[in-house]
């Protein structure tokens, strides 16, 4: 199957700086990308739409300042955590659709301390 | 309003057996399920889809059944191997390759 590479699949930062999260889908393009979140033991939640080329589609109570999206290519799409707190502690997942199914990343484990 | 709904948290099985995870909708709009496997700390991985349009598709061990007019579909696995252990998601679109909406996840766990 298409393969989304997300990276870094873990990484710990202090509180009040930003960290990005890339995506890529490798043997195909993305033109829409999808940004998920998932807590311990809770279902995927949608974040975000990534669009190439325009501006993302945020679901509500996503703040997109402190979230930011770019999806500069139909290859890549980053995600941005600006001044992280403890709270945003999580696994972050993107996935790409292709025909009729979605692909996801690795994901990236986010610790804020 | 959770539109997908995976009411048992958890399913044990033992090894050779079928295991039989549920899935529930509320979204008459959905036209489109999946089925994803996630181990911890990974991202899920596709096992099997199914169109509104039809009502089973089989993929080796792997069944999934819909009923519509009860907005439910689930997913069986037989034999179940002690390797089938992990959170199986449900998930529904309303386009093919649109957003999807998950279900809370069931834990499986395969018995050797």
């Amino acid at each position: 199957g298409a393969v989304v590479s997300q990276h870094p699949s873990w990484v710990i930062c202090k509180s009040g700086t930003s960290v990005k999260i890339e995506c890529r889908s490798l043997d195909f393009q993305a033109t829409t990308m999808f940004w998920y979140r998932q807590f311990p033991k809770q279902s995927l939640m949608l974040m975000a739409t990534s669009n190439e080329g325009s501006k993302a589609t945020y679901e509500q109570g996503v703040e997109k300042d402190k979230f930011l999206i770019n999806h500069a290519s139909l290859t890549l799409s980053t995600l941005t955590v600006t001044s992280a707190h403890p709270e945003d502690s999580s696994f972050y997942i993107c996935s790409a659709p292709l025909q009729v199914e979605a692909f996801f990343g690795q994901g990236t484990r986010l610790t804020v301390v | 309003d959770q539109q997908v709904k995976q009411n048992s948290p958890s399913l044990s099985v033992q090894e050779g057996r079928i295991s039989i995870l549920n899935c529930d909708y509320t979204n008459s709009m959905f036209d489109y399920f999946l089925w994803y496997k996630k181990y911890p700390a990974e991202g899920p991985t596709f096992l099997i889809s199914i169109s509104s349009i039809k009502d089973k598709n089989e993929d080796g061990r792997f069944t999934v059944f819909l009923n519509k007019s009860a907005k439910h579909l689930s997913l069986h696995i037989v034999p179940s191997q002690p390797g089938d252990s992990a959170v199986y998601f449900c998930a529904a679109s309303g386009d093919a390759g649109n957003m999807l909406t998950f279900g809370g996840g069931t834990r499986l766990m395969v018995k050797p």
